[in-house]
């Protein structure tokens, strides 16, 4: 069974960088694309970034200029970088698998999600 | 920055069918992209429980079906019941841009 995890701190002060790893178990992070998504209190997810072990990588155009995703395949991690954070960066932060049926893709599964506040 | 629109909300009795609209553009529903949809219970992550616009992972009862149609698509729950209370989140794939994944509002069901 596939699980995810995420970790990192909970707190970040305005303009500093979020930073949050995902653990991958009972898959390898060759396979797949490797997913971060948030989600804002009260709002619907906001897709944010995916990497491929390659290091084929793929942004939301709104968040391009300030994430930074990366993986560590000896580690079967990967991680998020966003920069320059404000407290509209608060959210529920989850790493979740694009599982792939042939030409369809969906988001399965997801990690328990961490919260992070931006908050000085 | 959600492209894709739903009711903030939608409510009825045990055993009534609902339905759930998303309403996107030519640049994602319309073109030619499928609708998965979510279900999130209260504190949890969301659940994958309709892909390819009409298919359910197994496991998910034949009470949820999807359909899809042009720029929209729909969410229905037939035989409602208390469990199935939760927020519902249609997804897609937005074409302009270089491309990108995008979700619903959301659609926050209530079992009166």
């Amino acid at each position: 069974q596939v699980q995810l995890q995420e970790s990192g701190p909970g707190l970040v002060k305005p303009s500093e960088t979020l930073s949050l790893t995902c653990t991958v178990s009972g898959d390898s992070i060759t396979n797949y694309h490797w997913n971060w998504i948030r989600q804002s209190p009260g709002k619907g997810p906001e897709w944010i970034a995916f990497i491929y072990h390659s290091g084929n990588t793929k942004y939301n155009p709104s968040l391009k200029s300030r994430v930074t995703i990366s993986v560590d395949t000896s580690k079967n991690q990967f991680a998020l970088k966003l920069s320059s954070v404000t407290p509209a960066d608060t959210a529920m932060y989850y790493c979740a698998r694009l599982y792939s049926y042939g030409s369809v893709l969906w988001f399965d599964p997801w990690g328990q999600g961490t919260l992070v506040t931006v908050s000085s | 920055q959600s492209v894709l629109t739903q009711p903030p909300s939608v409510s009825g009795a045990p055993g009534q069918r609902l339905t759930i609209s998303c309403t996107g553009s030519s640049s994602n529903i319309g073109a030619l992209n499928d609708v998965k949809w979510y279900q999130q219970l209260p504190g949890k992550a969301p659940k994958l429980i309709i892909y390819d616009n009409t298919y359910r992972p197994s496991g998910v009862p034949d009470r949820f079906s999807g359909s899809k149609s042009g720029t929209s698509a729909s969410l229905a729950i037939s035989g409602l019941q208390a469990e199935d209370e939760a927020d519902y989140y249609c997804q897609s794939y937005e074409t302009s841009l270089g491309g990108f994944y995008v979700f619903g509002t959301g659609t926050k069901v209530t079992v009166l």
